[in-house]
């Protein structure tokens, strides 16, 4: 299938805010979806967002959706070294699956 | 509640034998999935089930069959392993309200020797 483009590396330094991009491709996609996964780890369900709405916060997640642009971002405030993680965007396969992109692996330092 | 459970955690083949991959959910999801997370390439869908005795391709279905006799379970199929196919399988399940997000299972860790 086509891809799911994000970029592939972040770093930042502890209490900084992360911001992680994401270009989807179906402009059809209803949720749009964030995981997460820890090294060795399987992969956790961070957030989602429904393709009505700009944007969504928790805690400190914030989504925000561009239709237009196809854009999808996760911003994390106050990034902590335990955010350490691979992040992946993902959006809907066929409707049953996911289709992912490659992930942004998120260093957070001291 | 278990969630997705995956079996086994680890295994070694060799170049040409067959295994089978096992996942089994409890949450009575209609959707599962199959992927394979190789380096730099994050997760390509294999095959997915909409309900049980339906199945349909995913991105790379080659050298990997699947079936879905009940709800719950889900194997996935590797008929005559070859070192391509070493990689982390994930399965995932869903219901049928989108908002719920998939749910993984912890995943195995396949090397073809």
């Amino acid at each position: 299938g086509e891809d799911v483009e994000q970029s592939l590396f972040l770093s930042v330094r502890e209490g900084d805010s992360s911001v992680i991009n994401c270009t989807y491709t179906d402009s059809s996609s209803t949720y749009l979806y964030w995981y997460k996964q820890e090294p060795g780890a399987g992969l956790q369900l961070l957030t989602y967002i429904f393709s009505n709405m700009d944007m969504k916060q928790d805690q400190r997640l914030t989504v925000l959706l561009n239709k237009k642009d196809k854009h999808l971002s996760l911003r994390i405030a106050d990034t902590q070294t335990g955010d350490s993680a691979i992040y992946f965007c993902a959006e809907p396969y066929s409707g049953y699956a996911l289709n992912f992109g490659k992930g942004t692996s998120l260093l957070v330092t001291p | 509640n278990a969630g997705v459970t995956q079996t086994p955690k680890f295994q070694v083949l060799k170049t040409g034998q067959s295994m089978t991959l096992q996942c089994a959910q409890d949450m009575n999801h209609e959707y599962m999935s199959w992927y394979r997370q190789d380096p730099g390439m994050g997760l390509r869908l294999i095959h997915y089930s909409v309900g049980a005795g339906i199945t349909d391709q995913g991105e790379v279905p080659n050298g990997y069959n699947v079936s879905r006799s009940t709800t719950e379970d889900f194997p996935l199929r590797l008929l005559s392993a070859a070192p391509s196919q070493t990689s982390v399988y994930f399965c995932a399940s869903r219901n049928t309200g989108g908002s719920s997000g998939y749910t993984f299972g912890s995943g195995t860790r396949l090397t073809v020797v």
